[in-house]
């Protein structure tokens, strides 16, 4: 069985400043790994994804993640914060060939202080 | 290009009471997940249907049920509904075979409350 833990529920930043957002997880076979983004009253939004191929992945808005085996690590890093930054944020697994099937983190709130 | 869709946004039930959420996928996908996601916890998986048919099920009671239609669109149904069963309720479509750069597409959520 795969899982995810996230750590620090929440992460307050200055404007400008670096974002990183920890992600780590367990899984029998090499996964998928993905980070989504919440905003107040909504959906999810898929920031990025790693599906095997490069192990530094570029997402929307300026974040990133780097797939680091040795460390079963998927952290999130943008490296200047926006206000419009503020959200939650969600790590996911999935296995290949799972269909999407994804188990997630309990998410990591993002303030971003003016 | 209409994405996820989800009826109805909000929702207020009592206990004891059943409830059905719907969903219509993004054009062009024919598999939908249901998620539930309690308030500042993570989504939680609950099943995904595939030709009309539960394919995958995550830990949820029986209560729990769904039903997918020719169209791909799809039913979420919570029986005897619990105070715990508040949450919102996210479906997500994708499309089965889709190449492992394919993407799953999330919709808005119905957020059910039981009193």
């Amino acid at each position: 069985a795969q899982s995810v833990t996230q750590l620090g529920s929440h992460v307050s930043v200055s404007e400008g400043a670096l974002v990183l957002l920890r992600c780590n997880y367990s899984s029998s076979v090499p996964p998928y790994l993905f980070w989504y983004v919440q905003y107040p009253n909504q959906g999810l939004q898929l920031l990025l994804k790693y599906t095997s191929a490069a192990t530094l992945v570029k997402g929307i808005n300026g974040f990133e993640a780097e797939f680091k085996k040795s460390e079963t690590s998927f952290h999130l890093t943008k490296p200047s914060a926006h206000m419009s930054d503020a959200a939650e944020y969600f790590c996911a697994v999935s296995l290949p060939g799972s269909n999407y099937k994804l188990t997630f983190g309990k998410g990591t709130l993002l303030t971003v202080n003016p | 290009d209409a994405g996820v869709t989800q009826s109805p946004t909000h929702l207020i039930k009592t206990r004891g009471q059943q409830v059905t959420l719907r969903c219509s996928p993004k054009s062009g996908h024919d598999t939908v997940s249901w998620y539930q996601q309690a308030l500042g916890q993570g989504p939680q998986f609950i099943f995904q249907y595939y030709e009309e048919e539960e394919r995958q099920r995550g830990n949820f009671p029986d209560r729990f049920s769904g039903h997918q239609f020719p169209n791909y669109s799809s039913e979420l149904n919570v029986n005897a509904l619990l105070l715990g069963d508040s949450a919102l309720y996210l479906c997500a479509s994708s499309l089965a075979g889709g190449p492992r750069t394919d993407t799953q597409y999330f919709g808005p959520g119905t957020r059910l409350t039981v009193l």
